[in-house]
Order: structure tokens, then sequence, then C-alpha cells
């Protein structure tokens, strides 16, 4: 069964701390994305990665960095957390680049809180 | 510019009824991949069926087909039969092929209550 796991269910982080979220994926995919979900805004993409050591900013890169250093994880990183950071955050992976038929698997999601 | 609109943003169904969710796109792309998830309120967002904008037949997955109109560029999702379980939020998404078609486009959603 394909599986893309992150690393915390509920988190909660104080202001100006460094955050770290964490996806693996076993799927052998080589997209991965981290989304931001909030209610009425619906999901927003942050970064994307591609392949190994490769990402492209989304639509809401501020405040944001990724890492991909292996294929199977892709990592978002809060640099300075801030309040208006909590949110629900998604990662998710799709493989078969060129395709298009090819779904998006998602994780079960983080939800982070920032005090 | 590629965008999706579900216009609907709550839905209510009786347990056993078909109930059908709109999402219309626009694109000026004629290849182009349309999907729908369903989310539960544990969060995880799960595919529920594709269409492909050259596909002659509308999809079908189960209990979930999708009524493709092209020339209206819309993509219905119709849910046959509700059950309880049905109770979630509903994205439409869109991938096109033109560009960078590793991102998928996503509607706000639709959050459908089924009931008993």
């Amino acid at each position: 069964d394909v599986k893309v796991t992150q690393s915390s269910r509920y988190l909660v982080k104080r202001t100006g701390e460094k955050v770290f979220l964490e996806c693996v994926q076993d799927m052998d995919h080589e997209n991965m994305f981290w989304y931001r979900q909030d209610p009425g805004l619906g999901l927003r993409l942050i970064y994307f990665s591609y392949d190994v050591k490769m990402k492209e900013k989304g639509d809401i890169p501020e405040g944001y960095s990724v890492s991909r250093e292996k294929k199977e994880r892709f990592s978002l990183i809060l640099e300075s957390a801030s309040t208006n950071q909590t949110s629900m955050y998604l990662c998710a992976s799709s493989g078969d680049r060129g395709r298009m038929n090819t779904e998006a698997f998602f994780g079960q999601g983080t939800r982070l809180t920032v005090v | 510019a590629q965008k999706i609109t579900q216009t609907q943003p709550g839905m209510f169904v009786q347990e056993k009824e078909a109930v059908t969710l709109d999402c219309t796109y626009d694109t000026s792309d004629p290849s182009y991949g349309l999907f729908w998830y369903k989310q539960p309120s544990s969060g995880e967002m799960i595919f529920l069926i594709y269409q492909g904008s050259y596909d002659q037949q509308n999809a079908t997955e189960g209990r979930y087909s999708l009524n493709f109109q092209k020339a209206r560029k819309s993509a219905n999702l119709v849910i046959s039969a509700s059950q309880l379980g049905d109770s979630a939020m509903y994205f439409c998404a869109m991938r096109e092929i033109a560009g960078n078609n590793r991102k998928l486009i996503w509607g706000l959603g639709t959050s459908l209550a089924v009931n008993p």
C-alpha cells in the first residue's frame, strides 16, 4: 500500500522557533509537494520538488524553505515561526513525470499551532 | 489563467440518495487532467477519480462518476447511493500539460453532509 508519512500529526511551537516538518514517501516518486490549508482558502502550494536537491517556489513560499537531500524525504522548514503560520500542513507526492493521470498521494497532515 | 471554481461551499444529501458536486475550470491548454479528492475530518486527502481532457468516456469509480462537459468546462462529481461515511470536504483539481505539469490547481472545496 502506497504511503506518505508526515512526522507529526499535531505540533505546538513558540514564536521565533525554527520548525521542521518532515515527509517521507515509499513510492519512489519524483515529485513532492508541501501545501498549507486554511479555512476558506483551500490548499495553497508552498514549495515543490521534482528531483533530489531540486526545489521550486509555489504560490506562498515566504517564510518557508525546503530541503530534499534524498528522493524519499522532503522537509519543510519554518525559519522563524510566526503566529500567522498556524495552519494545517499537507505533504504530497506524485510519480511518472509527464503522465497526466498520475494522482498525488497525501500524508495525514500536520496541524501546527504557533503560540 | 488556470482556475478551478467550486460554487457550493456546503451541500446536504439524504442517505442513499445521489448528489452532484459542481466543478468548473478555466484553461487555455487543450490537454489537461481533472481530479477529485475527498478529505474526511481526519484530514487526509483521498484520491477519488480522474478525467483526462481527451477521454471519450466519463470516468467512473464505484459509486463515483464524473459528469464531464468539455464545452462548458465543467467536471461535476456524482456520488450515487450516498453513505454516512461520504460526509467530508470534496476538492476538484486540475493539472495542465503545458508548462509545469507537476502542479495541481485546486478549488476551494465543497463540504458534504449526509443525513441519516
